[in-house]
């Protein structure tokens, strides 16, 4: 499966909308781009999926240019409880390829008063 | 919806001791899947169960062993524990068809002296 590439860290304030980047250079055809977010004491918890173009949902949207060798994820307006590990993954979705998923260090947001 | 619970929240074990972790889901997932979180890593795959019935190896499957007791049920048992296997633990589940998504427990931090 493809390997990502995402910030360790990123910082932010209250109200700002923040952006975070992953490379995907050798995504599959048939790879879907999946976020999930972390926070400390708990399990990763699914944010937003997408294939191709903009897809939005009630907490974030994701950006996806047409070559999908990379996705923007984006939070509007953050508040403090926005403060987590966000994780980008990419797979295709049959069944039993979860198993294959690489999961890195993500990225670190923090958002400062 | 209770989702993903695991069983305990916290253990400390002494070298060489055994214990097993629990895992249930409530929706009538196929899929489970027990990973490990270390500092500075990424989450890891130590064995996953695509269906009722069936489990396979991951990426650090030595030292543990699993049980897919039905289809609600995947069971992680540590027969002698070592120092190495100090870890955050966390059980996950998906349909295992379409969408694939991953639901995560809340994770059990085990400590082992």
């Amino acid at each position: 499966l493809a390997k990502t590439t995402q910030p360790i860290s990123m910082d932010s304030y209250e109200g700002q909308e923040v952006n975070i980047t992953c490379s995907h250079n050798n995504i599959a055809t048939n790879d879907y781009i999946t976020w999930y977010q972390q926070f400390p004491s708990q399990g990763p918890r699914f944010i937003i999926q997408g294939y191709k173009t903009k897809v939005t949902n009630e907490v974030a949207s994701l950006f996806i240019p047409a070559d999908r060798k990379s996705s923007t994820l984006s939070l509007p307006r953050v508040s403090l409880s926005d403060t987590a590990v966000y994780y980008c993954l990419v797979g295709d979705l049959e069944a039993g390829n979860n198993r294959k998923l690489i999961w890195g260090l993500g990225t670190s947001l923090a958002v400062n008063p | 919806n209770a989702g993903v619970t695991q069983t305990p929240k916290f253990q400390v074990l002494k070298t060489g001791q055994s214990m097993t972790l629990q895992c249930a889901q409530d929706m009538n997932h196929n899929s489970m899947y027990w990973y490990r979180q270390d500092p500075g890593m990424g989450l890891r795959l130590i064995y996953y169960s695509a269906s009722e019935g069936t489990t396979d190896k991951g990426e650090v499957p030595n030292g543990y062993n699993v049980s897919r007791l039905n289809k609600r049920e995947f069971s992680l048992r540590l027969e002698s524990a070592a120092p190495s296997q100090t870890s955050v633990y966390f059980c996950a589940s998906s349909r295992g068809t379409g969408a694939n998504v991953l639901t995560f427990g809340a994770g059990s931090r085990l400590t082992v002296l």
